[in-house]
């Protein structure tokens, strides 16, 4: 596609529900990036692959939250027993190359809301 | 780890007037600062980027300028349009440990151009 493609634009989970998040990268692109965004607050780092190498969780909050990217293109972040805390914008953004020192192009993002 | 600041966190001109908008940086190592704008419910989309080797880079209206001795770098808007309203992130990329693609963005910019 012409862009980086999130699904879904919404999402409204109860607390300790799992939600899956679904990000579609620009066609080509080898670095995918995944971003939290709270209200009124800048997109913060939670991952990082390369390919289907996952090089940087670094940002991930807690052990509730997974990403996998397992062919290299679309990937799934995955927030299980999702708590109140949990609600913010989550934005997908991917790269050309190694993404080193390069422009990262976002998605949407998918809006959750944990009740 | 890096830490961008920004200033200032909202601003209100007349339209047709210029806008400044002011980040600094604090790992000396980084080496590419993107600029995005986004507006409501929308992703952030790259409007400018500058690295490292480069003290000052044009588009059109839009220009950024960065001081590496200072680790401040700035946005200038001139001539603005009520198009331009919306919130303006700053970012940094740092080069230390190997991590040199993970964005940390400012707290943002509110800007209102009023017609």
């Amino acid at each position: 596609g012409a862009g980086v493609s999130q699904s879904p634009r919404y999402k409204v989970a109860k607390r300790g529900q799992d939600v899956a998040l679904r990000c579609d990268p620009i066609s080509g692109h080898v670095s995918l990036f995944w971003y939290q965004q709270a209200l009124g607050q800048g997109p913060e780092f939670l991952t990082y692959f390369q390919n289907e190498a996952q090089l940087d969780k670094s940002g991930l909050p807690s052990d509730r939250f997974f990403a996998e990217r397992p062919e290299g293109s679309v990937s799934t972040l995955k927030i299980q027993r999702t708590q109140q805390e949990d609600s913010a914008v989550y934005l997908c953004a991917s790269s050309w190359g190694s993404g080193s020192n390069q422009p990262q192009h976002f998605g949407d993002g998918t809006r959750l809301s944990i009740l | 780890g890096e830490n961008v600041e920004q200033h200032p966190s909202t601003l209100s001109v007349q339209e047709g007037d210029s806008a400044v908008i002011k980040c600094t940086y604090s790992d000396s190592a980084s080496n590419y600062f993107p600029w995005y704008k986004q507006e409501l419910g929308k992703r952030p989309q790259l409007i400018i980027d500058i690295r490292s080797n480069v003290g000052e880079k044009k588009d059109q209206r839009i220009a950024v300028t960065l001081n590496k001795t200072a680790k401040h770098f700035s946005l200038h808007i001139t001539e603005t349009q009520p198009e331009d309203s919306a919130v303006y992130f700053c970012a940094a990329t740092s080069n230390s440990g190997g991590s040199n693609y993970k964005l940390t963005f400012g707290k943002g910019t509110l800007l209102t151009v009023n017609p």
